[in-house]
């Protein structure tokens, strides 16, 4: 069974530029979390989808984040414009179900905003 | 307000030694997990462990949600073992995966 798949793997891109994350969940998992990492702290979600439907935003940046989730499969996260302070890493997981099931991590997507 | 700790922040071991760390957090959960992030990131499950005890291998571990804490322990550590370990917790009233700050273990030859 294939894991979670992000890319890119590494960003660099420099302030008001905008920027995307792909993530394509394990195969049959209906719910997915994009989490957000600073160094040294743990990780902190930001969106979680559970089909296409995003049931959870409160913590994602409104002003500046988006993402989607068409068919229920695949998602995109985007930041525009991008700010120093969003030098992260963006994490994307899934799970079978919601709340009672496991989450498995992709490998993250390092972003550097210079 | 909502609270995972875990504690040691920081561990230094002697290959072939014992340690336990631990998760304490504020509410009832539906899911708790233990994760090990590994040097280059990547996060790897180790146990999903809402209640009750489970082993895998040299590690074990144990969540009394009556008492709102979880246990891992790690036996006859290995310098692979390095990294950090996180608990993940999806509290009750929150429906909210919290991650704790983390237990960063690092395992000497």
């Amino acid at each position: 069974e294939a894991g979670v798949v992000q890319s890119p793997r590494y960003k660099i891109i420099e302030k008001k530029q905008p920027v995307a994350f792909w993530c394509n969940p394990i195969s049959g998992h209906n719910t997915l979390y994009w989490y957000r990492q600073n160094l040294g702290q743990g990780p902190e979600l930001l969106i979680r989808y559970e089909n296409e439907e995003a049931v959870d935003d409160s913590q994602l940046p409104k002003d500046r984040f988006s993402a989607e989730r068409l068919k229920g499969v695949d998602s995109t996260l985007k930041i525009q414009p991008a700010e120093l302070g969003d030098s992260a890493v963006y994490l994307c997981a899934s799970s079978r179900d919601r709340g009672f099931d496991e989450q498995y991590f992709g490998p993250g997507t390092r972003l550097t905003v210079t | 307000g909502i609270q995972v700790e875990q504690s040691p922040p920081d561990l230094i071991l002697q290959e072939g030694a014992n340690s336990t760390l631990r998760c304490n957090f504020s509410d009832s959960v539906n899911n708790l997990q233990w994760f090990h992030q590994n040097p280059w990131g990547q996060l790897i499950n180790l146990f999903y462990i809402p209640s009750g005890t489970k082993q895998n291998g040299r590690l074990s571990a144990t969540t009394v949600a009556t008492e709102r804490y979880s246990l891992l322990y790690i036996s006859s550590s290995q310098t692979t073992d390095s990294g950090v370990y996180f608990c993940a917790v999806d509290l009750y009233n929150f429906n909210k995966f919290y991650f704790g700050s983390g237990t960063k273990l690092n395992v000497k030859p």
